[in-house]
């Protein structure tokens, strides 16, 4: 079975525009969390999701939001992008049987100039 | 913010030796995580142990949590050059968010 998949793998935005990250959970797996990884640091919450509603946010402006499709994928948008948005960002799914477990996928880095 | 944090940021080892890192937090867990993560990409779970474990093992890992001085501790026995990864801790708060914390994380580096 494939694992998370993210797209694009790479961007570079300038500051003030708005960027869209793409995510599939692995199938079957209807969790989807996205974290924000800055370079040096552990990966920080951004947003979890289950069948397509909102379980949890972590502290970031009104900039960054998700959603979730009625296929489990996710889509994490970050608004008036800033310098300090430059990071990478991480997908994480996992199952109703082990919800603890997060499978990673391989991230989307981003960068803001 | 962190929640965790590990301890050391960095350390370098020969192949072969035990590599020891360690995992302090601050409020009560329901659970408590490892994970490794090669060169920037994504996080590969390694082990869970549960606020009432106190000592689990999986392969060549051995990982220790004490909820009483809010630590845990990850043992990688004789290592291997594929070892050579950034390792993180994260918990999960006794809230039910299902928001889990991630330290800051220990750069290990293992020469063969």
């Amino acid at each position: 079975d494939a694992g998370v998949t993210q797209s694009p793998t790479h961007l570079i935005k300038t500051r003030g525009q708005q960027v869209t990250l793409r995510c599939s959970p692995i199938s079957g797996h209807k969790s989807v969390s996205w974290y924000q990884q800055v370079l040096g640091q552990g990966p920080q919450f951004i947003f979890q999701y289950y069948e397509k509603e909102e379980r949890g946010r972590g502290n970031f402006p009104d900039r960054f939001s998700a959603r979730q499709f009625p296929n489990y994928s996710s889509e994490l948008n970050v608004n008036a992008l800033l310098l300090g948005d430059s990071a990478l960002y991480l997908c994480a799914s996992s199952s109703d049987t082990n919800q603890e477990t997060q499978y990673f996928g391989p991230g989307t880095r981003l960068l803001v100039l | 913010s962190q929640q965790g944090e590990e301890d050391p940021q960095a350390l370098s080892i020969q192949e072969g030796e035990n590599a020891t890192m360690n995992c302090s937090y601050k409020t009560s867990i329901n659970n408590l995580q490892w994970y490794r993560q090669n060169s920037g990409r994504g996080l590969v779970h390694l082990i869970l142990i549960r606020s009432n474990e106190r000592e689990k093992h999986s392969g060549r890992l051995r990982v220790t949590l004490d909820t009483s001085k809010k630590s845990s501790s990850l043992l990688i026995t004789a290592s291997r050059a594929a070892d050579t990864a950034s390792y993180f801790c994260a918990t999960e708060g006794t809230s039910g968010t299902y928001k889990y914390i991630f330290g800051t994380g220990t750069r290990l580096k293992v020469l063969a």
